[in-house]
């Protein structure tokens, strides 16, 4: 069974411009969610979705959003970048995305922003 | 948001050495308690997910406490091996919702 797949694995982008990040999760997982990671900082909660709904934000600037698509693949749009957007954007997929289901990380896109 | 603490930050043991770390959180907004290790150039991986107070589990040489009352949880690793090093994370989970710690980064010296 695949696991939970992120593209691109790395990313460059200068303040101003836009990134899209790909999540794939486990195959029969409809559950997504997406985390930052930054030095010092614990994972931040962006969102979760479930069903191609946004059942739960973060505490994010409006910048930051996210889709689901029928097959519970998932996107995450940043735009007009700034540079402490610089971080590792991990997704973890499970099946329905409650509390007691453990949570399938992918490897994560790094993005920096010069 | 629920304020998530782990200690130590960092944690440099011997081989062959028992360790133990802890998780604080809020003892009134919880639903489940999550333990993740994250080896370095690899993906979080689950380790426990822990929902009544009192509740013990155990995965091999890593077992894992829960005090939901006081709001608490240990991880306990019993004669550590180099390749338990990696950074290990707690989360407390409450509607639909993971609050991770920063994490216990532990360095298993050979």
């Amino acid at each position: 069974k695949a696991g939970v797949t992120q593209t691109p694995r790395y990313l460059i982008k200068t303040r101003g411009q836009q990134v899209t990040l790909s999540c794939s999760p486990i195959s029969g997982h409809r559950s997504v969610s997406w985390y930052q990671q930054t030095p010092g900082q614990g994972l931040q909660f962006l969102f979760e979705y479930f069903s191609e709904t946004q059942r739960n934000k973060g505490n994010f600037p409006g910048r930051f959003s996210g889709r689901q698509f029928s097959n519970s693949r998932s996107e995450m749009n940043v735009s007009t970048l700034e540079l402490g957007d610089s971080a590792l954007y991990l997704c973890a997929s499970s099946t329905s995305g409650g509390e007691v289901e453990k949570l399938f990380f992918g490897s994560g896109t790094q993005l920096s922003v010069l | 948001i629920l304020n998530v603490e782990q200690s130590p930050q960092s944690l440099h043991v011997q081989e062959g050495d028992s360790t133990n770390f802890t998780c604080s959180f809020p003892s009134s907004n919880f639903y489940a308690l999550h333990w993740y290790r994250w080896e370095t150039a690899k993906s979080p991986e689950a380790l426990f997910v822990m929902t009544l107070n009192g509740d013990e589990k155990k995965k091999g040489r890593i077992s894992a406490t829960l005090n939901t009352k006081e709001g608490y949880s240990y991880l306990y690793i019993k004669g550590s091996q180099p390749e338990d090093s990696a950074t290990y994370l707690c989360a407390p989970a409450t509607g639909n919702q993971f609050y991770f710690g920063t994490g216990t980064s532990l360095t298993v010296i050979p």
